[in-house]
């Protein structure tokens, strides 16, 4: 079955810290990756996304990821972290499966970011 | 363009009794899909509706129903409520359907509380 790991499922950073949050997917097809946030209070918003080609992928808010396909990783990362970073980051995987996509999320991260 | 949206925002139910949560798809968008978010349990994936018709179901009993009208608009029901039933229950949306490249957007969710 599709699975999707998220290896910390809490993060505390400084601000200007570097971050990164581990995604792994286990799903030897064809696979579109997505970073989701949930900022406190408010609902899933769409990071960045991963469907085909360059396998470095420039998000909003100055995040990127990485896809390795022979990892099955799909890490976030931001150079340097603000405190308005604070949320909690999903990974998700889109797999298709008897010719239907189905969307698998990791059980997320929160991070807090302190001033 | 409007987002997602979902209806009620906030209820209050009784163990034993039955809910119906609503949600509007963007415009154009042709699949439905439903999440649990629990405390402590990330997003569970419940189902999709696609075209009217349910593509695929998650790990939840059969008390957890829904269906897709003509218009795209959906509803999920529950049945003989649990005090664990109590979440936030996302709806989300995306345009392409049993193909790779499609993001799905979510609405604001649906607080559920059983008492």
């Amino acid at each position: 079955a599709q699975s999707v790991s998220q290896h910390n499922h809490h993060v505390i950073l400084s601000e200007a810290a570097s971050l990164e949050l581990g995604c792994n997917y286990s799903y030897g097809g064809t696979v579109n990756l997505f970073w989701y946030v949930q900022y406190p209070g408010q609902h899933l918003q769409l990071l960045l996304k991963y469907f085909s080609g360059d396998p470095l992928v420039k998000g909003i808010k100055g995040f990127e990821a990485e896809f390795i396909k022979s990892k099955f990783s799909f890490n976030l990362r931001k150079p340097s972290v603000q405190w308005s970073d604070t949320a909690e980051y999903f990974c998700a995987v889109n797999a298709r499966s008897g010719g239907y996509n189905k969307l698998i999320f990791g059980a997320g991260t929160r991070l807090a970011v302190h001033p | 363009e409007a987002g997602v949206t979902q209806s009620p925002t906030h209820l209050i139910k009784t163990r034993g009794q039955q809910v119906t949560l609503r949600c509007s798809p963007i415009s154009g968008h042709t699949s439905v899909y439903w999440y649990q978010q629990a405390l402590g349990l990330g997003l569970q994936f419940l189902l999709w509706y696609d075209e009217g018709e349910e593509r695929n179901r998650g790990n939840f009993p059969p008390r957890f129903s829904g269906r897709q009208f003509p218009n795209y608009s959906s509803e999920l029901n529950v049945n003989a409520l649990e005090l664990e039933d109590s979440a936030l229950y996302l709806c989300a949306s995306s345009r392409l359907t049993g193909r790779s490249g499609n993001t799905i957007y979510f609405g604001e969710g649906s607080w559920l509380t059983v008492v």
